[in-house]
């Protein structure tokens, strides 16, 4: 059965730091693209970042420069560094699995991380 | 920047009922549309792909439609548990927007 479990969500004050982690299991890692996703308050689902299974990235605009995407697939794990941190980052975050190495349609989603940006 | 939009935001609609949401991109996405359902406070869960071929596992009662700008997520027979919020996303091209979402509530 395919899992994603989310991890490393937390209260961080505006302009901190936070390293989110998606460990996956159940399928070949390195072979599909992964993706986070997040939901805002009050607000639709946002795209935010996509790896290929090679390690090719893209970024929404709003986080360019302060978000990093990143993978270990030798761990089976996905990551998302998030810098400069602002209360607009506020969210759950959701890592999704691709159905391809290249970005594309996500077919199973992971129960989610909590980010919350205040002082 | 492809802009989705869904109409309409908000309906209800009877169990029983057959409902269609509709989902328009800015400009031409061949048929790199999703539909996604979410719950409150639940992960989103992937309903269709590729406009009209239904993600393994999803009952039949949910079909996909459309291509280029156009497309629509027809439920039939309503349920219950059906009621929640629907979301397209078109990946034809970065970034890969969402819809601002359709909530489907029990009249």
């Amino acid at each position: 059965e395919v899992q994603l479990l989310e991890s490393g969500g937390a209260l961080v004050p505006p302009g901190g730091s936070l390293r989110l982690s998606c460990a996956a299991s159940g399928f070949t890692f390195s072979s599909y693209a992964m993706t986070w996703v997040r939901h805002a308050p009050g607000k639709g689902l946002e795209w935010v970042s996509s790896i290929s299974g090679g390690g090719g990235s893209t970024y929404t605009d709003s986080v360019k420069g302060r978000f990093g995407i990143s993978r270990d697939n030798s761990k089976n794990t996905l990551y998302l560094q998030m810098n400069s941190l602002r209360a607009e980052d506020t969210a759950v975050y959701y890592c999704a699995k691709g159905v391809d190495f290249l970005p594309s349609y996500m077919d199973v989603w992971g129960k989610g991380a909590t980010v919350t940006v205040s002082s | 920047d492809i802009q989705m939009t869904q109409s309409p935001s908000s309906f209800s609609a009877s169990v029983g009922d057959r409902v269609t949401i509709t989902c328009r991109a800015s400009q031409d996405i061949s048929n790199y549309l999703a539909w996604f359902q979410q719950k409150p406070g639940k992960a989103p869960k992937s309903l269709i792909y590729a406009a009209s071929s239904l993600q393994s596992g999803v009952p039949s009662k949910f079909s996909g439609s459309g291509y280029g700008t156009d497309f629509t997520l027809t439920i039939n027979s309503l349920q219950p548990e059906d009621f929640a919020t629907y979301y397209c996303q078109q990946y034809n091209s970065y970034p890969y927007n969402f819809g601002q979402g359709t909530k489907l509530e029990i009249k």
